[in-house]
């Protein structure tokens, strides 16, 4: 089974920060991988698949890239509303894990 | 409108048994496949279980492997999942979840169903 291990798992940073979330997958996806944002008490929602692409309607502030097995998510430009937790997920191979999320918190 | 719902969840004790289910309606259902995702509380998401459009696919957790079944009835445009040998770890709520797949290849998931959450306690 592939393994995602997501870091951190916590983040503090300010309104208007950078920041990089990282999720490296045991064994080659082929990109078959995405992020989620879930804020309390909510569904999950989609903001990037096949480790790149944007979701229509996400803002451009997010973006995902992936070399091999390691995969980002950056948000360039933190809104007040982006605080919330993240997650990967692969769909490459039943199972379909999910890292172990990120709780992004305002500092 | 895309809609799921869960429902067949509750309080049973460590070894019981229950079924959830999951219908589907504002899309068409034989052509997803569709996962549960289950979420205990103030923890991450699980993904738990897996089934193709046709159902002749599944693809379970370690942690749920020989404990959990899934099925799906299209004609009752349902999803199910029957859990067996419950442990407290398998406390969460779980979701219907539906998945983007387009030839062969699965991508994201797109919907989620309100959940239902599953007690296993004595």
């Amino acid at each position: 089974d592939i393994q995602l291990t997501q870091s951190p798992s916590f983040l503090s940073a300010f309104v208007g920060d950078r920041v990089i979330i990282t999720c490296r997958a045991s064994q080659s996806i082929s990109g078959s991988l995405a992020w989620y944002q879930q804020k309390p008490g909510k569904a999950p929602k989609v903001l990037i698949f096949t480790a790149s692409t944007l979701e229509g309607g996400v803002p451009s502030r997010f973006s995902g890239s992936d070399s091999g097995t390691e995969f980002t998510l950056t948000i360039s430009g933190l809104q007040p509303e982006d605080f919330a937790t993240y997650y990967c997920q692969h769909l490459n191979s039943f199972p379909y894990t999910f890292g172990q999320g990120t709780r992004l918190e305002i500092k | 409108e895309v809609q799921l719902v869960e429902s067949g969840g509750g309080v049973v004790r460590p070894g019981g048994s229950l079924r959830l289910s999951c219908v589907a309606s504002g899309f068409t259902f034989d052509e997803y496949d569709m996962s549960w995702v289950r979420q205990a509380p103030g923890k991450g998401l699980e993904w738990v279980s897996g089934i193709n459009w046709k159902g002749d696919s599944t693809g379970y957790a370690d942690s749920v492997k020989g404990r959990f079944t899934i099925s799906r009835d299209n004609a009752k445009k349902s999803l199910y999942v029957q859990m067996s040998s419950l442990r407290v770890e398998d406390t969460a709520f779980y979701y219907c979840a539906r998945s983007y797949c387009s030839d062969g290849s699965c991508f994201w998931i797109d919907y989620w169903g309100q959940g239902t959450l599953v007690t296993v306690s004595s």
